[in-house]
Order: C-alpha cells, then sequence, then structure tokens
C-alpha cells in the first residue's frame, strides 16, 4: 500500500521569509517518483517537480528547492523569498512502478503568504 | 501547446439525475486520468486509459460512474443516479507515452442538491 503524510495542514508566512512544506511518504517498491503539485484558489492542480527514487541529488530551481531523503522518506520542498503569489494548497504525490499508473496524493499543506 | 481542457467547468444537478463530463487532453498523450477531489483532501485516483483502452479503475468507481474514451482522444466521465457524496471536483489529467508527469486540466467542480 503506498500512503502520502502531509502534517502542516496550514502554514502562513510574511512576504520574503522562506519556508518549506514537509512530506512523508510510504511504499514498499523500490521504484517510484515523487511529486508536488500546486493548487491555487481557480483549482487547477500546477505540476512543480518530479524526483525518482534513484535520484537523491538535491537541486534548486529558481526560488523552488526540494530535499529527497530515502532514510526517512521525506520528500521537503522549500520556497525561497516566498511572494504572495504563492498563496496556495500544495500537494506532495507518490507513483510507483510496474504499470501502477496512479498518483497517491497527501491531503495538502495550505500556503498562505501575507503582504 | 494547449493544456487540459474540461467541459463544463461548474455543474448543479438534483439528486437522482444523470450527469456527463468532458475531458479533452493534451494533444498527443495517449494516457489520461481521471480523479475525484473532495473538500480539504488530495485527489482520489479514479480510472486510467491507455488509448481507448481503460486500463486501470480504483474501487471508488461504483456501478454508477462509467469512463469512455472511444477513439483515444477525449474522454467521458458519466454518473447516473447521483448522489449527494458525488459532489466533488472531478479532475482529468494526461501524459505522453513513457513520461512520469501527469498534467491536470481545471477540474469540473460538481454539486448535487
Amino acid at each position: 500500500a503506498q500512503k502520502v503524510t502531509q502534517a502542516q495542514t496550514e502554514i502562513s508566512v510574511v512576504e520574503k521569509e522562506d519556508v518549506t512544506l514537509d512530506c512523508v511518504y510510504e511504499t514498499r517498491d523500490t521504484t517510484y517518483y515523487l511529486f508536488w503539485y500546486k493548487q491555487p484558489p481557480s483549482g487547477e492542480l500546477v505540476f512543480l517537480i518530479r524526483r525518482n527514487s534513484f535520484d537523491e541529488q538535491n537541486e534548486i530551481s529558481g526560488r523552488y528547492s526540494w530535499n529527497f531523503q530515502k532514510s526517512t522518506s521525506s520528500f521537503n520542498f522549500t520556497i525561497t523569498a516566498s511572494q504572495v503569489v504563492d498563496s496556495a494548497v500544495y500537494f506532495c504525490a507518490l507513483r510507483t512502478n510496474f504499470g501502477n499508473e496512479k498518483l497517491t496524493f497527501g491531503t495538502g499543506t495550505r500556503l498562505t503568504i501575507i503582504p | 501547446d494547449t493544456g487540459v481542457s474540461q467541459n463544463p467547468r461548474h455543474k448543479i444537478t438534483k439528486r437522482g439525475q444523470n450527469v456527463t463530463f468532458r475531458c479533452d487532453p493534451i494533444s498527443e498523450h495517449n494516457r489520461l486520468y481521471w480523479y475525484r477531489q473532495t473538500l480539504g483532501q488530495g485527489p482520489e485516483f479514479l480510472t486510467y486509459f491507455q488509448n481507448e483502452a481503460q486500463l486501470e479503475k480504483s474501487r471508488l468507481l461504483s456501478d454508477r460512474f462509467s469512463a469512455e474514451r472511444p477513439k483515444g482522444s477525449f474522454s467521458t466521465l458519466e454518473i447516473q443516479r447521483t448522489e449527494q457524496g458525488d459532489s466533488a471536483m472531478y479532475l482529468c489529467a494526461s501524459s505522453p507515452a513513457g513520461g512520469e508527469t501527469q498534467y491536470f486540466g481545471p477540474g469540473t467542480r460538481l454539486l448535487v442538491l
């Protein structure tokens, strides 16, 4: 069985602060993919980043960075110098290999950036 | 490239009525997915197509739900005899062959009165 846990229900930070969103996953598969999606008030899920289980290298893409640690089954996501437009619900998702196409989502973290 | 489109964006219906939603995937994406999202929750997988073949169905997809993708392009999701518990956002996503990332449409928000 697969499970994704986002323990932070809501986070509020002042604009320009850095913020980290936590994600913990469970799977017995050795090959899997992890994702972060953003859902603004309009409702559309916007793809942000993807990581596969073989690559634990952490990267930075613009204001986004992520910390993938297999030892703790965590895939945390950081926004640097937050902006009001970053306000949204953020979802972490897991997809395993071997023909299983579905994404398993966490319950989301509502991020509010205070101007 | 245009993104995934869904119609209608909003639907209000009375309990017991049938409703049908349409999803047009990104051009040349051969995989298409349906998810359901209730308030305060993450999306939950309903079903998946590769071209016109429906390859996977969730237990959430009761007998009242049916999905089709007749020509391997657009897809429809029909709910028969709607119930108040069917009220949710219905999301469609697509991905290319061999691609791991699913790209989502804007969703259809259903309210059953």
